[in-house]
């Protein structure tokens, strides 16, 4: 079992400039979420997908978007960046409350 | 609008000691309180996750202890090893489904020897 895998690791982009993420839930999994963890912070809920619609959205502007594909991966755009949007991605999927997290994705905007 | 309160930010136990770390939550909905351990350049992992209907809840060196009337939960960690360092995380989700998990800011851990 792979697990919950995200790529790109690492993301290096400049202000202004769009970037996409992407995650592959574990097997079995059909719930996608995803976080945002600035450094030294927890990560913070930015939006969820269930039978590839939106289910629920943290407090993110609406430069964040994401989709989800019929085999329950998905992706996480994020258009216009900002310096702020420095951070780790992280994609998780679950079973009920249980929420497995994949290694995330490193985003770096210069 | 910090839901879930953690502390200490950092602490630092000798090899063999109690790690305690303690948190507090607002939204009296919340009936999912799990622990979250992460490892640098790692997501977060799953460590022990406890309902309010509990007040305690032990997995082999690791303790949730829940005070439902306080709103308060509490992680220790005995006999503390140097494989422990890591930072742990607080968090607490509405139970019933797919839920968002809302995270304290963390307690980064360092156990030497």
């Amino acid at each position: 079992d792979a697990g919950v895998t995200q790529s790109p690791t690492h993301l290096i982009k400049t202000r202004g400039q769009q970037v996409t993420l992407r995650c592959s839930p574990k097997s079995g999994h059909d719930t996608v979420s995803w976080y945002q963890q600035a450094l030294g912070q927890g990560p913070q809920f930015i939006f969820q997908y269930y039978e590839e619609e939106e289910r629920q959205r943290g407090n993110f502007p609406d430069r964040f978007s994401g989709h989800q594909f019929p085999n329950y991966s998905s992706e996480l755009n994020v258009n216009a960046l900002l310096l702020g949007d420095s951070a780790l991605y992280l994609c998780a999927s679950g079973v009920s409350e249980t929420q497995y997290f994949g290694p995330g994705t490193r985003l770096l905007v210069l | 609008q910090q839901q879930v309160k953690q502390s200490p930010q950092s602490l630092i136990v000798q090899k063999g000691g109690i790690s305690i770390i303690n948190c507090a939550y607002e939204n009296t909905a919340f009936d999912y309180f799990p622990w979250y351990q992460q490892f640098p350049g790692k997501g977060p992992a799953l460590l022990i996750a406890i309902r309010p209907d509990v007040s305690e809840k032990k997995e082999g060196r690791f303790t949730i202890s829940f005070n439902k009337s306080a709103k308060q939960f509490s992680l220790h960690i005995m006999d503390s090893q140097p494989g422990d360092s890591a930072t742990y995380f607080c968090a607490a989700s509405l139970s019933g489904g797919y839920q968002k998990v809302t995270f304290g800011i963390g307690t980064k851990l360092q156990v030497i020897p």
